[in-house]
Parts: structure tokens; C-alpha cells; sequence
């Protein structure tokens, strides 16, 4: 049966195909949530976001689901390229607007050409 | 716009001394900025949470008197690592927002101490 909220560590992709990054958040209480990508040595860089009113949302080829039933977040990624390869990481936000983010555990995103 | 730009990049320091960070948002003003901390093949760790004119909030865990945030104005907050030692070296990363969970990252400072 589907694995919901399975977390990989690492996915190895070739080019042109779709990714799915999984995520599993903690708190029923979220409301807002965030893919970002992490290249080596360098800070997070925003994909998309999504609030909790929303189940999709869907951005230049990347589209994020959530399933709030499940506290389950995932990234699909579109005709993945080698520029793609990085970690990804989803956070959530704890409470109300201007509380931090909360991180989850990375993926590590690999392109083979 | 909203740039956040972080100072130094990278650091290496001798075990004892103290090392100071900036964060500083270049064209917008910050009401809150976060410090998160990240080692080698792990996620960020949430450290404190920094709001202009305020004493920082620290998560869990973390030792105030060891990591000293500063929040002194609305574009620039620092975080000072006191007698760093070998333990310390890490990613150490800032955030800041003008509200609205809107959260700009800066590039990072690793700090290396030897």
C-alpha cells in the first residue's frame, strides 16, 4: 500500500523525469507552509508556499500538496533538470503570522543527466 | 528586493575567542529576525527568535549566555558565539521578515573554530 508521509532521505532522478518530495510536519496547529531549496554552502532559497485553507498550489513546474488529514506536504517537481539537484526542506509555521519557521528533515534532490 | 545579507561568510577562529555574525536586511526594514544553526547534512535548527529593540527569545536548549543576540535596530541583528570551541563550528544562518510569514534567508556564515 502507499507509504503516506514517507521521508527519503536522498532521491536520484534523471533528467526529464517528475520528483516527488515528501514531508511529514508535526503540528496540527500550522497554518502555513514552505518548500525550500538548500545548495551546498548557501541559505535556503524560497520554491512555494502554501496555506492550510489550500490543498494545492502549483508554481513553475513545482506544485506542492497538502494533506492535513495526514500532516503530509509534498513537492513535485516537473521535467527535472540537473540545475534541480540540491536539498530540499519543508517548514512549517508554528502559530499565528511572525512566529519562525520550523524545518524538517532534508531531501537530497540528485540529477543525472 | 528584500535581501538579507549576512557577515562573514566564513570564519575561522581560535578555541577561547568570541566571534560576532551580522544579519542585516538591505532594503527593507525587519521587525523579527531568527538565527538557526545547521551542521553537516542536517536540517536548520531553530535557535532564537530576535525582535528589534527586545531581548531575544531562545529556543530549548540554547544557552543565551553563550550565543548573545543583538537586535539593536530594524536592519540589523547580530549573534555573538562567547569562548567558542570545536563544538560550535557550524552553518550559522538568519532570517528576517517584515511580517506576514514572509522570510528571507541569508546566505549563511560557517564558522570553523579550531
Amino acid at each position: 500500500g502507499e507509504s503516506v508521509g514517507l521521508h527519503l532521505p536522498t532521491l536520484s532522478v534523471q533528467e526529464g523525469d517528475n520528483s516527488i518530495i515528501n514531508c511529514a510536519y508535526s503540528n496540527s496547529a500550522s497554518d502555513y507552509f514552505i518548500w525550500y531549496k538548500q545548495e551546498s554552502g548557501k541559505g535556503p532559497q524560497f520554491i512555494i508556499d502554501i496555506r492550510s485553507n489550500m490543498d494545492k498550489r502549483q508554481g513553475q513546474r513545482v506544485t506542492v500538496l497538502l494533506n492535513k488529514t495526514v500532516k503530509h506536504l509534498s513537492l513535485q517537481i516537473a521535467a527535472t533538470q540537473p540545475g534541480d539537484s540540491a536539498v530540499y526542506f519543508c517548514a512549517e509555521n508554528r502559530a499565528q503570522a511572525g512566529t519562525a519557521l520550523i524545518f524538517g528533515k532534508g531531501t537530497t534532490l540528485s540529477v543525472s543527466s | 528586493g528584500a535581501v538579507v545579507s549576512q557577515h562573514p561568510s566564513w570564519v575561522i577562529c581560535k578555541s577561547g575567542t568570541s566571534v560576532k555574525i551580522e544579519c542585516r536586511s538591505l532594503d527593507f526594514q525587519a521587525t523579527t529576525m531568527f538565527w538557526y544553526r545547521q551542521f553537516p547534512k542536517q536540517s536548520l535548527m531553530l535557535m532564537a527568535t530576535s525582535n528589534e529593540g527586545s531581548k531575544a527569545t531562545y529556543e530549548q536548549g540554547v544557552e543565551k549566555d553563550k550565543f548573545l543576540i543583538n537586535h539593536a535596530s530594524l536592519t540589523l541583528s547580530t549573534l555573538t558565539v562567547t569562548s567558542a570551541h570545536p563544538e560550535d563550528s557550524s552553518f550559522y544562518i538568519c532570517s528576517a521578515t517584515r511580517g506576514a510569514n514572509v522570510l528571507t534567508f541569508g546566505a549563511g556564515s560557517r564558522l570553523t573554530v579550531l
